[in-house]
């Protein structure tokens, strides 16, 4: 079965250390990978994705993802938290034929002072 | 222009009344979505509409009912809901092919009372 997993509910980090979300998947074939962030009532805004080719990703606000096919993860990462960076992070899968994404659970970071 | 727009920001209605979503971009995409979300959950997808043809629809209750008049527009029509449908409704849209990211509106907050 086709799924992501994001294994922490809750990341805790303080402000200007470096920041990992982690996410990992369970699919056949070659998927994108993207990332999303979504602050409270607001609707879901792109980070970054995977595709093919690098397997380090830079996208929006300073955020990095390194894509590990051995280990079938798109980690995210910042080098350096900011307040600003609390929010609720979403890992997503697509297939190459398919429209839908897979969504992982979600994982909330605080960033503290 | 690279912004979903929805309106109502906010809804609140009883079960016996109609209403309908709207979902508008004019990035030129020729994919749009409707996903339904539950707090602190990842979207849920609900239905794709693929130029401008309903593509996918995810075993919803008929009591929403899609229309995408074209290209850029997409409406959500409430009608007869129960509590449990309270949630934050997103619109997203996309190109078609499996690589490109979907960009999503800001969601409109549906309370049925």
């Amino acid at each position: 079965a086709q799924s992501v997993a994001q294994p922490e509910d809750q990341v805790n980090v303080a402000e200007g250390n470096p920041l990992t979300v982690k996410c990992t998947y369970s699919v056949s074939g070659n998927p994108y990978l993207f990332w999303y962030v979504q602050y409270p009532n607001r609707g879901l805004q792109f980070l970054l994705k995977y595709i093919t080719g690098d397997n380090l990703v830079k996208g929006s606000y300073g955020f990095e993802a390194e894509f590990n096919k051995s280990q079938t993860s798109f980690h995210l990462k910042k080098p350096s938290a900011l307040g600003s960076d609390s929010a609720l992070y979403f890992c997503a899968v697509r297939f190459p034929y398919g429209q839908n994404f897979v969504f992982g659970p979600g994982t909330r970071l605080s960033v503290l002072p | 222009d690279t912004e979903v727009t929805q309106t109502p920001k906010h809804l609140v209605m009883g079960m016996t009344n109609k209403k309908s979503l709207k979902c508008e971009q004019h990035m030129g995409h020729r994919a749009m979505y409707w996903y339904k979300q539950k707090a602190k959950k990842p979207p849920e997808l609900m239905f794709v509409y693929s130029y401008e043809k309903l593509s996918i629809n995810e075993s919803v209750p008929s009591r929403f009912s899609p229309e995408c008049p074209n290209s850029s527009l997409l409406n959500l029509h409430l009608h007869a809901l129960q509590p449990e449908d309270s949630a934050l409704y997103l619109c997203a849209s996309s190109q078609p092919s499996g690589g490109r990211a979907k960009f999503f509106g800001p969601g409109t907050r549906l309370t049925v009372l």
